[in-house]
């Protein structure tokens, strides 16, 4: 069956750092989505991606989030300036059109900022 | 605001039991519910989707209803097994968005 893969699995960052996250959606699939989920906290959306622009982001994707597609298969969450509070895990969705048809989840990165 | 509760939010249950878990959205403009299982630490599996015309989705032993006009949605998990430890994770597509809102989920303890 596809998979949404992300890399990596776990990665720990200094405050101030930059990070990217990579994901690799299904192949066929047109839409992606980047969301988070802080520890205990509900699963958050932060963006989505069709097009080569972004098409929805929500209050938390702010100037320091930005999103790409390198090439034809990535698909990349960059954070520029990390703080403490971007601890958490962050999960990449790819879906063959929108929400009509659900999405298919990547395991997720988790981001420790330290 | 959207907002979709998930009660209860703990649920310890011996084998074999049946059990539902339960759903609650406050946007009338639904699309689709999604429900997705979450296993510590990892990621997101879609068990089952919904769309606004459909009243129910049945996937082996797991059956899922959806009634917009109560703004509700349930999980039926028939004889409950350990493997079915999890967090339940309910989420609704609305028209007009790219992205799901999600529930806080409710955690299932399956005891052998």
């Amino acid at each position: 069956e596809p998979e949404v893969t992300q890399t990596p699995s776990h990665q720990v960052t200094q405050m101030g750092q930059e990070v990217i996250l990579r994901c690799v959606p299904i192949s066929n699939h047109l839409y992606f989505y980047w969301y988070r989920q802080i520890l205990g906290q509900k699963v958050e959306f932060l963006v989505s991606f069709y097009n080569n622009e972004i098409s929805e982001k929500s209050e938390i994707f702010d100037d320091q989030f930005s999103v790409e597609r390198p090439d034809g298969s990535n698909f990349t969450l960059k954070i520029r300036s990390t703080k403490l509070e971007d601890s958490a895990m962050y999960f990449c969705a790819s879906s063959e059109a929108d929400t009509s048809v659900g999405y298919t989840f990547g395991s997720g990165t988790r981001l420790t900022v330290v | 605001k959207q907002e979709v509760t998930q009660i209860p939010a703990a649920l310890s249950v011996p084998e074999g039991e049946n059990l539902v878990l339960n759903c609650s959205f406050t946007d009338s403009a639904i699309y689709n519910l999604q429900w997705f299982r979450q296993d510590p630490g990892k990621g997101l599996t879609s068990l089952l989707l919904i769309q606004s015309s459909q009243r129910e989705q049945t996937s082996g032993r797991l059956n899922a209803s959806l009634d917009k006009s109560s703004g509700r949605s349930t999980l039926y998990i028939a004889a409950s097994q350990p493997g079915d430890s999890a967090t339940y994770l309910c989420a609704e597509g609305t028209s007009g968005t790219y992205k799901y809102i999600f529930g806080t989920g409710t955690r299932l303890k399956v005891l052998a």
